[in-house]
């Protein structure tokens, strides 16, 4: 079966960029869809197809996708981006798979 | 679009889990699909299954013969039931929204929590 990592933790300085990745067997070949999740809260699209923003997410947020690696960019980073970002992917129309996540933190 | 689920928060081992998850400000016979997803602090995010509008579900094969998943188009909800549970099962469901077979689940519900305890 397909499978996705990701750096289980990742700090970033309040205002610089930060930058997830999502690690998988040619990924590039695959539509990456990114999710940010609060504690308590539920969790919401950041990006979708490697690097597309649904209305009302920051430009801030961007997405990229090439051979192994999906990445997640988050510009200018705020403390309220601390959150645990996940990526996800279909291994077939029906096959869901999500990485296992990363704790972001603002320092 | 906001999804909320319901249900206990406690369920017995063997027993049966059924959650419900309330659709708003989308008519869910207007199409899209409608999908279960759990978090479990060993397995981190899973499908457990979704439904089409129609009715045509899909279920995680590894959960197939302990799940089903309903829709109630008159009441706009759609309920999850897993059957014969264990301690394993214990984690937080979330019902979400896909707008298409392979697409990003664009609307996540908060998230109920389930323990499965006795």
């Amino acid at each position: 079966s397909y499978e996705l990592t990701q750096p289980l933790s990742l700090s970033v300085t309040l205002g610089q960029t930060a930058r997830i990745t999502c690690g998988g067997n040619n990924i590039a070949s695959r539509n990456v869809h990114w999710y940010q999740h609060k504690p308590g809260q539920a969790p919401v699209l950041v990006i979708y197809r490697d690097s597309n923003r649904p209305s009302g997410i920051p430009e801030r947020f961007s997405g990229s996708n090439l051979g192994n690696t999906a990445t997640l960019t988050i510009n200018r980073a705020q403390v309220g981006d601390e959150a645990d970002y996940y990526c996800q992917v279909w291994d077939s129309q029906t096959a869901c798979v999500f990485g296992g996540g990363t704790k972001l933190t603002v320092l | 679009v906001q999804l909320q689920e319901s249900g206990p928060g406690l369920v017995k081992p063997s027993g049966t889990l059924s959650l419900t998850c309330t659709v708003s400000g989308y008519p869910i016979n207007n199409g899209y699909y409608w999908g279960w997803i759990r978090q479990s602090p060993g397995k981190g995010l899973e499908l457990i299954g979704r439904i089409y509008h129609s009715g045509d579900t899909y279920y995680n094969p590894s959960l197939k013969s302990r799940v089903t998943i309903s829709v109630d188009t008159s009441k706009n909800q759609f309920s999850l039931r897993l059957t014969s549970v264990t301690a394993a099962d214990t984690g937080v469901y979330f019902c979400a929204r896909v707008p298409d077979a392979a697409e990003a689940f664009d609307f996540w519900g908060r998230g109920t929590r389930v323990m499965v305890s006795s």
